[in-house]
């Protein structure tokens, strides 16, 4: 979706580098994701923030850490980064939860993939 | 959020429709089953929701069996670019969490 972009779309770092990878939405939604995928598994939830200064731990938050400092950007960063987080990251954004089920689709930027030797 | 059981690969041929089931036996009565497709290593995609009522845009149409225990996602004439992995995912419509569990879903291949 091109309301939702990552940068970058590929890097390639070597263990013990600190890495940051950036999302920016122009949906104007509150709500923003951050999930890996490794090769034949579906997605993990990494953070995720649901306004400003809010940030949440999802499943795999171990080794990452987020920044949210405007409504419009989330960033991803990879303090120490290390082999095993060789993957696909997608950042997502959604709208705040609405009557109806709607306002739950998440929409979900392109992908960054990273490579960690 | 209820688990989802989706088998792990179908064929259909171009032209016809591609019938996607997925079970869903513990969902719960304020969970809405949501599918998203993933085409080769791009983002997901949202395709559709429904609660209890059949569901139709203009991608695809969802049918929810009257006990909720199951569903399936209907593409009514398959093209080649509808060659994905599809994912059935069930969550609470009030849930705060905002997460969506991904699991293995169902890759669709699209035959000429």
């Amino acid at each position: 979706d091109a309301d939702v972009t990552q940068t970058p779309r590929n890097r390639i770092t070597k263990t013990g580098k600190r890495i940051m990878l950036e999302c920016s939405q122009t949906k104007g939604h509150d709500r923003m994701y951050w999930y890996r995928q490794d090769p034949g598994l579906g997605l993990r939830l990494i953070y995720y923030s649901f306004d400003v200064k809010d940030i949440n731990k999802g499943e795999i938050s171990d080794g990452y850490s987020v920044s949210r400092q405007a409504q419009a950007k989330f960033s991803l960063s990879l303090e120490s980064a290390i082999p095993n987080q060789t993957a696909l990251y997608f950042c997502a954004t959604s709208d705040r939860g609405l009557a109806g089920g709607r306002g739950h689709e998440q929409f979900f930027g392109p992908g960054t993939r990273l490579t960690v030797l | 959020d209820a688990k989802t059981t989706q088998p792990t690969s179908m064929d259909c041929a171009e032209g016809r429709a591609a019938n996607l089931p997925c079970n869903h036996s513990t969902i719960s009565g304020n969970e809405y089953v949501y599918w998203y497709r993933q085409i080769h290593s791009q983002g997901p995609q949202y395709i559709i929701h429904g609660l209890k009522n059949n569901e139709t845009n203009e991608m695809a149409s969802l049918i929810i069996t009257e006990d909720r225990k199951s569903s399936t996602l209907i593409l009514p004439h398959a093209t080649l670019r509808d060659t994905a992995v599809y994912y059935c995912i069930v969550r609470g419509g009030s849930s705060n969490t905002g997460k969506l569990i991904f699991g293995q879903g169902t890759t669709l291949q699209v035959k000429p």
